[in-house]
């Protein structure tokens, strides 16, 4: 139930095209969903995040789209880019005193130019 | 503004000898902290955190222990190292009630 399951593994987008990356969950107490955006060798950095109160955010080229009775969230890259190609995590927590976020297994994505 | 630093960068140890590495935090006090551990091409597997000095959570049973020794120092460490240990270790922080976790720039260790 303190799963977070991440979906395609990995994904390759023509240079313009649309990156879709979705992640499910069954913890209902979950209340905040945030993207990281992870380059080779690096630490992840927070993308964008997104609580269950609304079903869309946008942020520049990145949208999270968001179904809580379906319990899954996606986030769309529109106009990818070469230098989109990373690894994006999705995440969930449900607060608490130490705030520990549930990640997602991962999808590696390569944009082609 | 927050940092957060790790070192080293890159670690290569021999099988069976100690590990330690350190994560420190500027421009903040009593953050909450995060040892997470990455193996090649996989997720982020949370090992410990912390909400204070000398209170440390395990989230997995292990080769490994971590301690807080100061405010915005944790270091995390190993007495034997063993070849499933090697990956790429991440520090996080946050503070209070905040959720964003802010990532460290990572320690790459192998385990030979």
């Amino acid at each position: 139930q303190q799963q977070v399951k991440q979906s395609p593994q990995s994904l390759i987008v023509q240079k313009g095209g649309i990156s879709i990356i979705n992640c499910a969950y069954e913890n209902t107490a979950f209340d905040y969903f945030p993207w990281y955006q992870q380059f080779p060798g690096k630490g992840p950095a927070l993308l964008i995040a997104i609580r269950p109160d609304v079903s869309e955010k946008k942020e520049g080229r990145f949208t999270i789209s968001f179904n809580k009775s379906a319990k899954q969230f996606s986030l769309h890259i529109m106009d990818s880019q070469p230098g989109d190609s990373a690894t994006y995590f999705c995440a969930a927590s449900d607060g608490g005193a130490t705030n520990k976020l549930i990640f997602g297994t991962g999808t590696l994505l390569a944009v082609q130019p | 503004s927050q940092t957060i630093h790790q070192w080293p960068a890159t670690l290569v140890q021999p099988v069976g000898s100690p590990l330690s590495l350190e994560c420190t935090v500027e421009g903040t006090s009593n953050p909450n902290l995060y040892w997470y551990r990455q193996a090649a091409g996989r997720g982020l597997q949370l090992l410990f955190y912390s909400v204070g000095i000398g209170q440390i959570s395990s989230e997995v049973p292990q080769n490994l222990s971590a301690s807080r020794p100061q405010d915005r120092q944790f270091i995390l460490s190993s007495k034997k190292l063993l070849l499933s240990d090697s990956g790429f270790y991440l520090c996080a922080w946050n503070w209070g009630r905040q959720e964003t976790q802010y990532f460290g720039p990572g320690t790459r260790l192998l385990v030979l």
